[in-house]
């Protein structure tokens, strides 16, 4: 089935380590995102990405980093300076001459 | 921030009642849409309105948008209790490429 993959469902950090999120999509699809959801909130934007090596920060991306090595995978680690990480992390992807963006089933990180 | 404001925050309605909820923003947009998020999941795209439409209609839902007053509404008729989720709207900025953002959501529960 195509579609996004997120892994894993639920992660716990401890407090100084960081910790990387997998997405991968088998969509053929150019445009990459992530997005961080708190609980009762809307979804802030990360980190996204248009084409292979090359990215862009979003609006919330002090803490974080991606890469974009290959087109269907696009990592997000959450690092130490991510002071409040714990939170939903949702990815998604597009086409790029689309406008449907499609997301994984997210992904729950708590700092314990 | 980018980011759409909707309303009512929450709506709590009975079933065959008709629930509506607003978007707005703040910036020249391509295109608007709407995503359904069921609790813990990933958002679902329902509907998608250019910048040069007035009004779109798919299923039960309607849409309508006025770019002259940055604002949008969905429309839900003959509610059902399964429409009870969290609804989002998302905006295609003009000038940013593929950077799409997402308003604050409107919480929707149909009591059966």
């Amino acid at each position: 089935d195509g579609g996004i993959t997120q892994s894993p469902k639920y992660l716990f950090r401890k407090e100084g380590q960081n910790v990387t999120l997998s997405c991968e999509q088998n969509l053929n699809h150019d445009a990459m995102y992530w997005y961080r959801q708190d609980p009762g909130q809307g979804l802030r934007l990360i980190y996204y990405s248009q084409i292979v090596n090359d990215f862009q920060k979003g609006d919330i991306a002090e803490g974080y980093s991606v890469s974009r090595e290959k087109k269907e995978s696009f990592p997000l680690t959450v690092t130490s300076a991510q002071k409040n990480p714990t939170a939903f992390y949702l990815c998604a992807s597009r086409v790029q001459a689309g406008n449907t963006i499609y997301f994984g089933e997210g992904s729950w990180l708590t700092v314990v | 921030s980018q980011q759409g404001e909707e309303d009512p925050q929450a709506l709590s309605i009975q079933e065959g009642e008709n629930a509506t909820m607003n978007c707005s923003y703040k910036t020249s947009i391509n295109n608007l849409q709407w995503y359904r998020q069921n609790s813990g999941r990933g958002l679902v795209h329902l509907i998608l309105i250019r910048s040069n439409e007035r009004e779109k209609h798919s299923g039960r839902l309607r849409v309508t948008l006025d770019t002259s007053k940055k604002s949008s509404s969905l429309l839900i008729t003959a509610s059902r209790a399964a429409d009870t989720a969290s609804y989002f709207c998302a905006m295609l900025r003009e000038t940013s490429g593929s950077r799409l953002t997402f308003g604050e959501g409107t919480q929707l529960t149909v009591n059966p």
